[in-house]
Parts: structure tokens; C-alpha cells; sequence
């Protein structure tokens, strides 16, 4: 079957612009994260939805990222008046059960903000 | 605060020898351990896991040790085979609903 699927796999914007990234995680999965990659770095987790509700939003940054889930399947985050230290890949994760922590990862959308 | 350190951010290693990959925590709560892999311009894909109840998980090639007492993990592979060449990231749960903390990762080199 089809694994977690994120578009696009590159975006390139100019700061201030505004960006929106696409997840689509394995069919039937409960859980959704999205997670921040900064060069050299792990992956940092922003936020988590448990089908459309969005239990954790702790790690994003700045009232600039915004994420949503509505129907429990397809995720987008959008980051508005994107700036250079948003630059990133952007990783995506489900997993089927609750309390399960093993994760699928998308390979990830990676943002450069010029 | 770094609460899951890789303090080695690259390993080479003989192809047919063991790697060993090392993974240091500080966060008391964390109860479950997981190691995921990653090649380049993919995303990370899980490896192997351990819970705290136990200090050792084996799978085929790979095996987790886990020592509570240090706050340390450790993940050996042997042998090594040169695909087992990627990233290798540690992360820890802490029992809540599914969120994993990440190490920054060792890059691991087997060399043919």
C-alpha cells in the first residue's frame, strides 16, 4: 500500500510570502504529527492531530504556523509571511493506533525562504 | 535543553564488523525508546524499539541496549552490510499519546 505522501517535496519562497504544505498519511491512521528538520539537526516535533482534532499544537514556533486536519485524513500546515529561519524540512508522520509510538514518516517537504 | 543527545555525529565502520551507536537521555520520564534510520532526501523509517521494562531488544541483525541507571541506549548492528549506511536518529516517549523526542542523529558509514 501507498505510504505517507507530503507535496510538494520542494518549495522555494520569498520572505513574507505565504506557503502551504501538504500530508497524506497512510489511510486509516489515527494519529498525525508534523515535525520541523533543520540542517544537521533531528526532527522537532510541532504539532499533533488524533483524527481532525488537534491535541498538541506545543511545538510550533510562532502564531505564523498554523495547521488543520478537517476530516481526519489529508493535513496541510501553512505558514504565513514566511522568514529565512522557517527554512527547513518539513517532515510529516501517522501511525495507526493510539499510543503506538512507532511513526511513518513522508520524506518530507523541504522550504527554502530567500 | 537537548534531552536526547547522539554525542557522535559520525561513525565509520569495516563492513562484517559491529557498529555501535550511542544515545544519552536526561529526561527521567521517558519510558520508551526507539531508533529510526534515514537516507538522504527520504524520511526516517523506524528501526527498532524498547520499552524501559526491558534492557535488551534483538531483531535479526540489530539489537537495542537499554541501561536506565545511565540514562544510555545503545544500538549495535552486526554485521554491518554498506546499506546499512544512513542517518541514525535516537528518540524517546515519554508514555503520553504518541510524542517522541529526537536525538541529532549519527551518520553511520560502512565501508566495503
Amino acid at each position: 500500500g501507498a505510504g505517507v505522501s507530503q507535496s510538494p517535496r520542494y518549495k522555494v519562497a520569498k520572505r513574507g510570502q505565504d506557503v502551504a504544505l501538504r500530508c497524506d498519511p497512510i489511510s486509516g491512521h489515527v494519529s498525525l504529527f508534523w515535525y520541523q528538520q533543520a540542517l544537521g539537526q533531528g526532527p522537532e516535533f510541532l504539532t499533533y492531530f488524533q483524527n481532525e482534532a488537534q491535541l498538541d499544537k506545543s511545538g510550533l514556533p510562532s502564531d505564523r504556523f498554523f495547521a488543520e486536519r478537517p476530516e481526519g485524513s489529508v493535513s496541510t500546515l501553512k505558514i504565513q509571511r514566511t522568514q529565512q529561519e522557517d527554512s527547513a524540512v518539513y517532515l510529516c508522520a501517522s501511525s495507526l493506533r493510539l499510543f503506538a509510538y512507532e511513526q511513518y514518516f513522508g520524506p518530507g517537504t523541504r522550504l527554502t525562504v530567500t | 535543553d537537548q534531552q536526547v543527545k547522539q554525542n557522535s555525529p559520525s561513525l565509520s565502520v569495516q563492513e562484517g564488523r559491529i557498529s555501535i551507536l550511542n544515545c544519552d537521555y536526561t529526561n527521567s520520564m521517558f519510558d520508551y525508546f526507539l531508533w529510526y534510520k534515514k537516507y538522504p532526501a527520504e524520511g526516517p523509517t523506524f528501526l527498532i524499539s524498547i520499552s524501559s521494562i526491558k534492557d535488551k531488544n534483538e531483531d535479526g541483525r540489530f539489537t537495542v541496549f537499554l541501561n536506565k541507571s545511565a540514562k544510555h541506549l545503545s544500538l549495535h548492528i552486526v554485521p554491518s552490510q554498506p546499506g546499512d549506511s544512513a542517518v541514525y536518529f535516537c528518540a524517546a516517549g515519554d508514555g503520553g499519546y504518541q510524542k517522541v523526542t529526537f536525538g541529532t542523529g549519527t551518520k553511520l558509514q560502512v565501508i566495503p
